[in-house]
């Protein structure tokens, strides 16, 4: 069956715009986690989602937000970007919630460059 | 092993022979450990992962480690090869799902003709 997919897979936007990524989850799983990955603080988790709800969120501020639709695709936004907004921001889909021995799938990403 | 900041450590080996990657875990409350692999340009793809009620898995060519008195994990690649170049991450999960995957900085792995 088909992997987590995302899009755009690269965005370039300026300071001060805001963004919305999509993650679509395998089939049938219906957590979604957002990860920021950058080269100075590694993966680092945004939020998670399960049945529509936010179970789970990171160390993030509020500019960072999201949401899971009822076939549990998500999307994330970023509002009033800044320069260290620059990341690569991956998805990624479990079928029940992340926790114990529930495998992780993660997307390819969506590189985002803030100008 | 791990570290912070903008250099990845990393461990260069001959093809063909095997390789060990460490990682120090922070939460002892951490019950799940996954290690992933990230090639360039791809998300982290599952390699192998272990519950605190084992210190020793194997997969494929894979067998990672728990030390749980240290907090310390590893991963070794049997026989590696050309295709196991790529950063390595270990991950945490202190269990109920709280906070999700904790993961570390990642060792870059690079195969030696």
């Amino acid at each position: 069956k088909a992997g987590v997919t995302q899009t755009p897979r690269y965005l370039i936007k300026t300071r001060g715009q805001q963004v919305t990524l999509s993650c679509s989850p395998i089939s049938g799983h219906r957590s979604v986690s957002w990860y920021q990955q950058t080269p100075g603080q590694g993966l680092q988790f945004l939020f998670e989602y399960f049945s529509e709800t936010q179970r789970n969120k990171g160390n993030f501020p509020g500019r960072f937000s999201g949401r899971q639709f009822s076939n549990s695709r998500s999307e994330m936004n970023v509002s009033t970007l800044e320069l260290g907004d620059s990341a690569l921001y991956l998805c990624a889909s479990s079928f029940v919630r992340s926790g114990s021995s529930n495998e992780q799938f993660f997307g390819p990403g969506t590189r985002l460059t803030v100008l | 092993g791990e570290s912070v900041g903008l250099h990845l450590p990393t461990l260069s080996v001959q093809e063909g022979d095997n390789s060990i990657i460490n990682c120090a875990y922070s939460n002892s409350a951490s019950d799940y450990f996954i290690w992933y692999k990230q090639e360039s340009g791809k998300g982290p793809q599952f390699i192998i992962d272990i519950r605190s009620n084992m210190d020793k898995r194997q997969g494929q060519r894979v067998t990672v480690l728990l030390n749980k008195t240290v907090k310390h994990l590893s991963l070794q690649i049997a026989a590696t090869q050309p295709g196991d170049s790529a950063v390595y991450f270990c991950a945490e999960n202190s269990g109920g799902g709280a906070d999700g995957l904790t993961f570390g900085k990642g060792t870059h792995l690079i195969i030696q003709p």
